[in-house]
């Protein structure tokens, strides 16, 4: 079946710093990955879909230049949260899905993010 | 805003009972899907039904959708205690280009 990677699992570091997370699809062409996050015990929360190739569509409420998305090939699209504070701390799970918007999506593994 | 609503939130069990979660969402649909997650992992795939299908097996589970109700449930047969996880609805909504709103999931637990 079709498989996504994500790097790094779990990331713990100082209030300031930029964290990147990478989302690969290893087996197929991810036309369309999406970025969420999630809180503890409650439900994925859409951050951005993005294209390859174009640029991200953020969901209302999600700060853009927060939370940088690129997606420059057809199986990698990354993630970077910079001057991450506390409040970003989360789990961020990735999905990569093929051409066709009826298919399923495909996630990662998530990443688990502390901020101190 | 959420799409779905699923209920029970917790579902506990005995292995080989049978386990069912429901999923009720507000807008027309391209399709519903039926997702899993364990403990601080990702999600995996279970089942996606078409807005034409009403129901679709795979193993042990058991889709249905209801389109007047905008309504689906998840039936899992002969439960076993690896089954145990969080269980999440989500609906590709017409227009949406292809966004899943999830559901906020059934905690199942199936005790050996």
């Amino acid at each position: 079946g079709a498989v996504v990677s994500q790097h790094p699992s779990r990331v713990i570091c100082k209030s300031g710093t930029s964290v990147k997370i990478e989302c690969r699809s290893l087996d197929f062409q991810a036309t369309t990955m999406f970025w969420y996050r999630q809180f503890p015990k409650q439900s994925l929360m859409l951050m951005a879909t993005s294209n390859e190739g174009s640029k991200a569509t953020y969901e209302q409420g999600v700060e853009k230049d927060k939370f940088l998305i690129n997606h420059a090939s057809l199986t990698l699209s990354t993630l970077t949260v910079t001057s991450a504070h506390p409040e970003d701390s989360s789990f961020y799970i990735c999905s990569a899905r093929g051409g066709y918007s009826n298919q399923p999506q495909h996630f990662g593994d998530g990443t688990r993010l502390s901020i101190l | 805003s959420q799409q779905g609503e699923e209920d029970p939130q917790a579902l506990s069990i005995q292995e080989g009972e049978n386990a069912t979660m429901n999923c009720s969402y507000k807008t027309s649909i391209n399709n519903l899907q039926w997702y899993r997650q364990n403990s601080g992992r990702g999600l995996v795939h279970l089942i996606l039904i078409r807005s034409n299908e009403r129901e679709k097996h795979s193993g042990r589970l058991r889709v249905t959708l209801d389109t007047s109700k905008k309504s689906s449930s998840l039936l899992i047969t002969a439960s076993r205690a690896a089954d145990t996880a969080s269980y999440f609805c989500a609906t590709d909504a017409r227009g949406q280009g292809g966004k899943l709103i999830f559901g906020q999931g059934t905690e199942l637990s199936v005790k050996p």
